[in-house]
Protein backbone atom coordinates (compact mmCIF):
# COMPACT_ATOMS: atom_id res chain seq x y z
CA UNK A 1 0.00 0.00 0.00
CA UNK A 2 1.62 3.18 -1.18
CA UNK A 3 1.32 5.90 1.43
CA UNK A 4 0.72 9.74 1.17
CA UNK A 5 3.42 11.88 -0.98
CA UNK A 6 3.78 15.51 -1.25
CA UNK A 7 5.92 17.48 -3.51
CA UNK A 8 8.14 19.46 -3.89
CA UNK A 9 10.06 18.81 0.06
CA UNK A 10 11.33 22.51 -0.11
CA UNK A 11 10.38 25.21 -1.44
CA UNK A 12 11.62 29.04 -1.85
CA UNK A 13 9.78 32.06 -2.83
CA UNK A 14 9.41 35.82 -2.22
CA UNK A 15 6.36 37.48 -0.96
CA UNK A 16 3.48 38.35 -3.87
CA UNK A 17 4.09 35.27 -5.76
CA UNK A 18 2.14 32.16 -6.16
CA UNK A 19 2.67 28.87 -4.92
CA UNK A 20 1.24 25.37 -5.90
CA UNK A 21 1.66 22.22 -3.59
CA UNK A 22 1.16 18.61 -4.24
CA UNK A 23 -0.20 15.56 -2.77
CA UNK A 24 -0.86 11.74 -3.78
CA UNK A 25 -3.64 10.34 -1.32
CA UNK A 26 -2.77 6.84 -0.05
CA UNK A 27 -4.16 4.12 -2.27
CA UNK A 28 -7.59 3.08 -1.36
CA UNK A 29 -8.37 6.93 0.21
CA UNK A 30 -11.05 9.49 -1.07
CA UNK A 31 -10.96 12.19 0.82
CA UNK A 32 -7.61 14.98 1.43
CA UNK A 33 -7.24 17.60 3.85
CA UNK A 34 -4.31 20.42 3.80
CA UNK A 35 -3.21 21.49 6.83
CA UNK A 36 -0.29 24.24 7.98
CA UNK A 37 2.35 23.84 10.40
CA UNK A 38 4.12 26.89 11.92
CA UNK A 39 7.63 26.55 14.15
CA UNK A 40 6.38 24.90 17.62
CA UNK A 41 2.56 25.29 16.97
CA UNK A 42 0.41 21.90 15.72
CA UNK A 43 -0.79 21.67 12.85
CA UNK A 44 -3.54 23.79 11.25
CA UNK A 45 -6.62 22.97 9.14
CA UNK A 46 -6.53 24.62 6.24
CA UNK A 47 -9.38 22.48 4.02
CA UNK A 48 -10.51 19.46 3.17
CA UNK A 49 -11.92 17.61 -0.19
CA UNK A 50 -13.84 15.06 -0.61
CA UNK A 51 -15.18 13.46 -4.19
CA UNK A 52 -13.56 16.46 -5.57
CA UNK A 53 -15.59 19.44 -3.95
CA UNK A 54 -14.51 21.15 -0.90
CA UNK A 55 -15.92 19.74 2.24
CA UNK A 56 -15.10 21.88 5.29
CA UNK A 57 -12.10 24.91 5.39
CA UNK A 58 -10.76 26.29 8.09
CA UNK A 59 -9.81 29.96 9.30
CA UNK A 60 -7.47 30.92 6.12
CA UNK A 61 -8.52 33.49 3.56
CA UNK A 62 -9.59 32.91 -0.37
CA UNK A 63 -6.39 33.04 -1.57
CA UNK A 64 -5.67 29.70 -0.55
CA UNK A 65 -7.42 27.22 -2.97
CA UNK A 66 -7.30 23.88 -3.65
CA UNK A 67 -8.75 21.16 -6.00
CA UNK A 68 -9.25 17.64 -6.05
CA UNK A 69 -8.64 15.23 -9.05
CA UNK A 70 -10.66 12.16 -10.15
CA UNK A 71 -7.48 9.69 -9.02
CA UNK A 72 -7.68 11.55 -5.52
CA UNK A 73 -4.48 13.59 -5.85
CA UNK A 74 -4.19 17.17 -4.77
CA UNK A 75 -2.89 20.45 -5.25
CA UNK A 76 -2.94 23.54 -2.32
CA UNK A 77 -2.49 26.78 -4.38
CA UNK A 78 -1.64 29.95 -2.05
CA UNK A 79 -1.22 33.56 -4.20
CA UNK A 80 -0.22 36.91 -2.88
CA UNK A 81 2.61 34.95 -0.42
CA UNK A 82 3.03 36.53 2.39
CA UNK A 83 5.99 35.92 5.25
CA UNK A 84 3.72 34.80 7.95
CA UNK A 85 2.85 32.02 5.07
CA UNK A 86 6.54 30.11 5.84
CA UNK A 87 4.92 26.93 7.28
CA UNK A 88 5.39 23.06 6.75
CA UNK A 89 2.36 22.45 4.79
CA UNK A 90 0.88 18.94 5.55
CA UNK A 91 -1.64 16.82 3.77
CA UNK A 92 -3.63 13.87 5.04
CA UNK A 93 -5.52 11.59 3.64
CA UNK A 94 -8.49 9.20 4.54
CA UNK A 95 -10.93 6.71 3.20
CA UNK A 96 -14.50 8.05 3.87
CA UNK A 97 -16.52 4.42 4.75
CA UNK A 98 -18.99 2.85 7.07
CA UNK A 99 -16.17 1.60 9.45
CA UNK A 100 -13.86 4.66 10.43
CA UNK A 101 -11.68 7.38 9.26
CA UNK A 102 -8.38 7.85 10.26
CA UNK A 103 -5.95 11.03 8.69
CA UNK A 104 -2.81 9.79 7.50
CA UNK A 105 -0.14 12.23 6.93
CA UNK A 106 1.96 13.11 3.89
CA UNK A 107 6.16 13.91 4.65
CA UNK A 108 4.91 17.64 4.41
CA UNK A 109 6.12 20.73 2.17
CA UNK A 110 8.39 22.94 3.72
CA UNK A 111 7.54 26.61 2.28
CA UNK A 112 10.16 29.49 2.86
CA UNK A 113 8.48 33.11 1.70
CA UNK A 114 11.43 35.83 1.78
CA UNK B 1 -8.85 30.20 22.00
CA UNK B 2 -7.48 26.80 22.44
CA UNK B 3 -9.46 24.08 22.28
CA UNK B 4 -6.67 21.27 22.52
CA UNK B 5 -4.07 21.90 25.62
CA UNK B 6 -0.91 19.79 25.87
CA UNK B 7 0.44 22.14 28.79
CA UNK B 8 3.79 20.03 29.06
CA UNK B 9 6.05 20.79 26.60
CA UNK B 10 8.72 18.33 27.30
CA UNK B 11 9.19 15.08 29.10
CA UNK B 12 12.11 13.39 29.82
CA UNK B 13 11.94 9.84 30.99
CA UNK B 14 14.19 6.37 30.91
CA UNK B 15 14.65 3.76 28.71
CA UNK B 16 12.06 0.76 30.51
CA UNK B 17 9.99 3.63 32.18
CA UNK B 18 6.57 4.77 31.79
CA UNK B 19 5.67 7.56 29.53
CA UNK B 20 2.35 9.61 30.22
CA UNK B 21 1.61 12.44 28.13
CA UNK B 22 -1.32 14.65 28.78
CA UNK B 23 -4.03 16.29 26.86
CA UNK B 24 -7.17 19.08 27.62
CA UNK B 25 -9.84 19.87 25.71
CA UNK B 26 -12.38 22.48 26.05
CA UNK B 27 -15.33 22.23 23.20
CA UNK B 28 -17.41 19.16 24.54
CA UNK B 29 -18.76 19.09 21.13
CA UNK B 30 -15.27 16.54 20.34
CA UNK B 31 -15.96 12.84 20.37
CA UNK B 32 -13.11 11.36 18.76
CA UNK B 33 -9.92 11.34 20.02
CA UNK B 34 -6.59 11.23 18.22
CA UNK B 35 -2.72 10.58 19.27
CA UNK B 36 -0.08 11.31 16.38
CA UNK B 37 3.86 11.00 16.59
CA UNK B 38 6.37 12.97 14.84
CA UNK B 39 9.96 13.27 13.95
CA UNK B 40 11.77 15.88 12.92
CA UNK B 41 11.07 16.05 8.82
CA UNK B 42 9.20 13.97 8.86
CA UNK B 43 4.80 14.44 8.84
CA UNK B 44 2.79 13.26 11.77
CA UNK B 45 2.52 9.09 12.11
CA UNK B 46 -0.73 7.80 13.69
CA UNK B 47 -0.73 6.28 16.46
CA UNK B 48 -4.07 5.53 18.57
CA UNK B 49 -7.52 6.59 18.78
CA UNK B 50 -10.47 6.62 20.80
CA UNK B 51 -14.18 7.65 20.48
CA UNK B 52 -16.04 9.05 23.39
CA UNK B 53 -18.24 6.11 23.70
CA UNK B 54 -15.08 4.48 25.47
CA UNK B 55 -12.37 5.26 28.03
CA UNK B 56 -9.44 3.00 27.36
CA UNK B 57 -8.26 1.89 23.87
CA UNK B 58 -4.94 -0.25 23.71
CA UNK B 59 -3.03 -1.37 20.87
CA UNK B 60 0.95 -2.98 21.71
CA UNK B 61 2.44 -0.74 24.46
CA UNK B 62 0.05 2.67 23.86
CA UNK B 63 -2.76 2.83 25.73
CA UNK B 64 -5.10 5.78 25.65
CA UNK B 65 -7.03 7.17 28.59
CA UNK B 66 -10.65 9.35 28.02
CA UNK B 67 -12.03 10.86 31.02
CA UNK B 68 -15.21 12.75 29.53
CA UNK B 69 -16.38 14.48 32.43
CA UNK B 70 -12.86 16.17 33.22
CA UNK B 71 -12.33 16.71 29.66
CA UNK B 72 -8.65 14.97 29.54
CA UNK B 73 -7.06 12.52 27.63
CA UNK B 74 -3.92 11.03 28.22
CA UNK B 75 -1.43 8.48 26.38
CA UNK B 76 0.69 5.74 28.34
CA UNK B 77 3.75 4.39 26.82
CA UNK B 78 5.42 1.27 28.78
CA UNK B 79 7.82 0.21 28.30
CA UNK B 80 9.41 3.43 26.44
CA UNK B 81 11.96 3.05 24.35
CA UNK B 82 14.44 5.74 22.81
CA UNK B 83 12.81 4.96 19.22
CA UNK B 84 9.98 6.73 20.79
CA UNK B 85 11.68 10.11 21.35
CA UNK B 86 9.61 12.55 18.94
CA UNK B 87 7.28 15.28 19.39
CA UNK B 88 3.45 13.85 20.49
CA UNK B 89 0.38 15.69 19.11
CA UNK B 90 -3.07 15.19 20.97
CA UNK B 91 -5.97 16.00 18.17
CA UNK B 92 -9.90 15.90 18.22
CA UNK B 93 -12.66 16.18 16.57
CA UNK B 94 -16.20 15.59 16.02
CA UNK B 95 -17.02 12.03 14.29
CA UNK B 96 -18.26 11.75 11.20
CA UNK B 97 -21.35 10.40 10.22
CA UNK B 98 -19.63 6.89 9.72
CA UNK B 99 -17.47 7.23 13.11
CA UNK B 100 -13.67 8.01 13.25
CA UNK B 101 -12.97 11.56 12.60
CA UNK B 102 -14.15 13.37 9.69
CA UNK B 103 -12.55 17.17 8.31
CA UNK B 104 -11.17 19.50 10.91
CA UNK B 105 -8.29 18.11 13.13
CA UNK B 106 -7.71 20.17 16.09
CA UNK B 107 -4.18 19.65 17.07
CA UNK B 108 -2.91 20.71 20.43
CA UNK B 109 0.87 22.08 20.97
CA UNK B 110 2.79 19.10 21.23
CA UNK B 111 4.78 17.56 23.99
CA UNK B 112 8.72 16.40 23.06
CA UNK B 113 9.30 13.25 24.83
CA UNK B 114 12.60 12.30 25.41
CA UNK B 115 13.44 8.53 26.51
CA UNK B 116 17.26 7.79 27.42
CA UNK B 117 19.14 5.18 27.30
Amino acid sequence: ETGVTQSPTHLIKTRGQQVTLRCSSQSGHNTVSWYQQALGQGPQFIFQYYREEENGRGNFPPRFSGLQFPNYSSELNVNALELDDSALYLCASSRRQGSGETQYFGPGTRLLVL
Amino acid sequence: DQQVKQNSPSLSVQEGRISILNCDYTNSMFDYFLWYKKYPAEGPTFLISISSIKDKNEDGRFTVFLNKSAKHLSLHIVPSQPGDSAVYFCAASVAGIYGGSQGNLIFGKGTKLSVKP
